[in-house]
């Protein structure tokens, strides 16, 4: 069975500061995809970034960096300069590689973060 | 390009009665999810399409929900006899063909409102 663990339920920063959401995963799959949502206070869920179980490379997007990790299991997601537009809920998601794709996400319970003026 | 569509945006529904939720993905994606959030379970997999596969119905919480895909886009989620539990969003997503850079990335719809009275 697969597993997502965000332990961190709420964070809340103040504008500009660095905050890092931390991100857990089990599973007996040896290839899978890892992914990062976003969802505002509008609700939709906004796609940040998917990583391939065979690359841990770490990835730089603007004020975005992820930290995967294989050998502690953890795709840690950081935002560096903090803004209130950052203010929503992250989710952490993984999902066994299946032959046409991938099968469904199974994702973590969600950090609210809150971005204060 | 368009997103992924789903209507009604809500839906208020009385005990007992049977509801369908529609899904129109994106031009040219392949496989298609439907997940729902609550506040008590988070976000669930609930059932997982791809091209003329059977889907994977391994996440439906009972024999009440059931879904279809026709000509391999729309789908339709149903719930048969609907009780004041299945109140959640309920979210579609797409992801597109497996020999596209972004397969297995699940690309999210808005969501359809489902209160159950």
């Amino acid at each position: 069975a697969q597993k997502v663990t965000q332990a961190q339920t709420e964070i809340s920063v103040v504008e500009k500061e660095d905050v890092t959401l931390d991100c857990v995963y089990e599973t007996r799959d040896t290839t899978y995809y890892l992914f990062w949502y976003k969802q505002p206070p509008s609700g939709e869920l906004v796609f940040l970034i998917r990583r391939n179980s065979f690359d841990e490379q770490n990835e730089i997007s603007g004020r975005y960096s992820w930290n995967f990790q294989k050998s502690t299991s953890s795709f840690n997601f950081t935002i560096t300069a903090s803004q209130v537009v950052d203010s929503a809920v992250y989710f952490c998601a993984l999902s066994r590689l299946s032959g046409g794709g991938a099968d469904g996400l199974t994702f973590g319970k969600g950090t609210h973060l809150i971005i204060q003026p | 390009g368009a997103g992924v569509s789903q209507s009604p945006s809500n839906k208020v529904t009385e005990k007992g009665k049977d509801v369908e939720l529609r899904c129109d993905p994106i031009s040219g994606h392949t496989a298609l999810y439907w997940y729902r959030q609550s506040l008590g379970q988070g976000l669930e997999f609930l059932i997982y399409f791809q091209g003329n596969s059977a889907p994977d119905k391994s996440g439906l919480p009972s024999d009440r929900f059931s879904a279809e895909r026709t000509g391999g886009s729309v789908s339709t989620l149903t719930i048969q006899r609907t009780q004041q539990e299945d109140s959640a969003v309920y979210l579609c997503a797409s992801s597109p063909p497996r020999l596209a850079h972004s397969r297995g990335t699940q690309y999210f719809g808005p969501g359809t409102r489902l209160l159950v009275l």
